[in-house]
């Protein structure tokens, strides 16, 4: 499979405890992103990156939150003292480079869907 | 008042119907509009990009209206696979991020 993976697919937690994620993007992008959604809701944006730089974080990330993409390749989503409230689908998304063009496709993994109790 | 706003579902409608979705986004600067459809419990997959002078794949076509901010995807002979939740999706300012809609949903029935 040469999609986009996501591992776990599912994480339940007890509150207060830290979380990681993993995401593998597509071999050849270069822009990796993370999304929230929560039930009966679109994705919000997270935060990406293009290679190992993060250019943008949404102010939904917190400081519980980081992320990172150390070599340009997968990334991890680490959250931090979770609460209920960070219960909901995690879900990443990578695309290539093709300068110019605003309508570079986004392509999603499955998602890893984080219960905290 | 929400980034991009979609039409309330759910939409219920026969096999072979024609459904139209509606959907308004807030920022004028936005560059770019897409379609995504998400299975239940699935990832969004694309369905379409949304050009200026409106396009067409098969039975769906979509329509952007820069002026009006408003963007519409029209949905010909209902099949009972495209029950899903259709989503709206802006590209916001910068070269990242996608804006979502809460999406609406779709029930095609036999």
């Amino acid at each position: 499979d040469t999609g986009v993976s996501q591992d776990p697919r599912h994480k339940i937690t007890k509150r207060g405890q830290n979380v990681t994620f993993r995401c593998d993007p597509i071999s050849e992008h270069n822009r990796l992103y993370w999304y929230r959604q929560t039930l009966g809701q679109g994705p919000e944006f997270l935060t990406y990156f293009q290679n190992e730089a993060q250019l943008e974080k949404s102010r939904l990330l917190s400081d519980r939150f980081s992320a990172e993409r150390p070599k340009g390749s997968f990334s991890t989503l680490e959250i931090q003292r979770t609460e209920q409230g960070d219960s909901a689908m995690y879900l990443c998304a990578s695309s290539g480079t093709n300068s110019g063009s605003p309508y570079n496709e986004q392509f999603f993994g499955p998602g890893t869907r984080l219960t905290v109790l | 008042r929400k980034e991009v706003e979609q039409d309330p579902g759910p939409f219920n409608v026969p096999e072979g119907a024609t459904v139209a979705f509606n959907c308004t986004y807030s920022n004028s600067a936005s560059q770019s509009f897409f379609w995504y459809r998400q299975d239940c419990r699935k990832e969004p997959k694309l369905l379409m990009s949304v050009y200026s002078s409106g396009n067409e794949d098969g039975r769906f076509t979509a329509q952007l209206n820069r002026a009006s901010q408003y963007i519409s995807l029209l949905i010909r002979d209902s099949k009972l696979s495209d029950s899903a939740t259709y989503l709206c999706v802006v590209k916001g300012r910068s070269q990242g991020n996608l804006i979502f809609g809460k999406g609406t949903k779709l029930s095609v029935k036999p």
